[in-house]
């Protein structure tokens, strides 16, 4: 069954940074494009990022683009996310999810991840 | 990036009813619309993609219909599980936004 684990959430100032992973397993990496979504506190959902299944293409939403930079192992199944100059604002519940097809360039999002805390505070 | 709004906000049901909740695009996104539900501590799960298929192990209860900008995803009998925040996203254009969400409560 297709599981997604995220790791490397937790507390970090605000300018510093953080790296996201995403374990995938259950399902052939390689061939989906991947995604990042995130949730504040008692708020609702915002698309962060997508890769391409080869990682040749990638998509930020305007509010984290130029400081966040999602990359992908297919050696390794893993999914990543670099955070830097980290903002109170960035403070959420990160989800990586699945692409609903493969090949594709960006659909729906299929299976989540339970999603990792990053809180941002001084 | 496109606007997605959704209404109403927060809707109480009873069971056995039929509960209607409605996304509207602030562009034309196609079918390129799914539905997702979540409840309390959870992560999300698709329900509806391309505006009006079915996600692999959705009750036939749930149905999506809509295209352009304006959609609906129905719940023809409510179950006391179907409790939760519904969001609507599209997927048409990047970002790939969501709608505010609706809170659907069982009465």
């Amino acid at each position: 069954q297709v599981q997604l684990v995220e790791s490397g959430g937790g507390v970090v100032q605000p300018g510093g940074s953080l790296r996201l992973s995403c374990a995938a397993s259950g399902f052939s990496f390689s061939i989906y494009g991947m995604h990042w979504v995130r949730q504040a506190p008692g708020k609702g959902l915002e698309w962060v990022a997508f890769i391409r299944y080869d990682g040749t293409n990638e998509y930020y939403a305007d509010s984290v683009k130029g400081r966040l930079t999602i990359s992908r192992d297919n050696s390794k199944s893993t999914l990543h996310m670099q955070m830097n100059s980290l903002r109170v604002e960035d403070t959420a519940v990160y989800y990586c999810a699945k692409d609903l097809w493969g090949y594709g360039s960006g659909t729906a999002q299929d299976y989540w991840g339970q999603g990792t805390l990053v809180t941002v505070s001084s | 990036e496109v606007t997605m709004t959704q209404s109403p906000a927060t809707l109480s049901v009873s069971p056995g009813e039929r509960a209607t909740l409605s996304c509207r695009a602030s562009q034309s996104v196609r079918s390129n619309l799914a539905w997702y539900q979540q409840k309390p501590g959870q992560a999300p799960r698709l329900l509806i993609y391309g505006g009006s298929s079915r996600a692999t192990g959705i009750p036939a209860r749930f149905s999506g219909s809509g295209s352009g900008t304006e959609f609906t995803l129905t719940i023809s009998s409510l179950q006391s599980e179907d409790f939760g925040v519904y969001y609507c996203q599209q997927y048409n254009n990047w970002p790939g936004t969501f709608g505010q969400g609706t809170k659907l409560e069982i009465k």
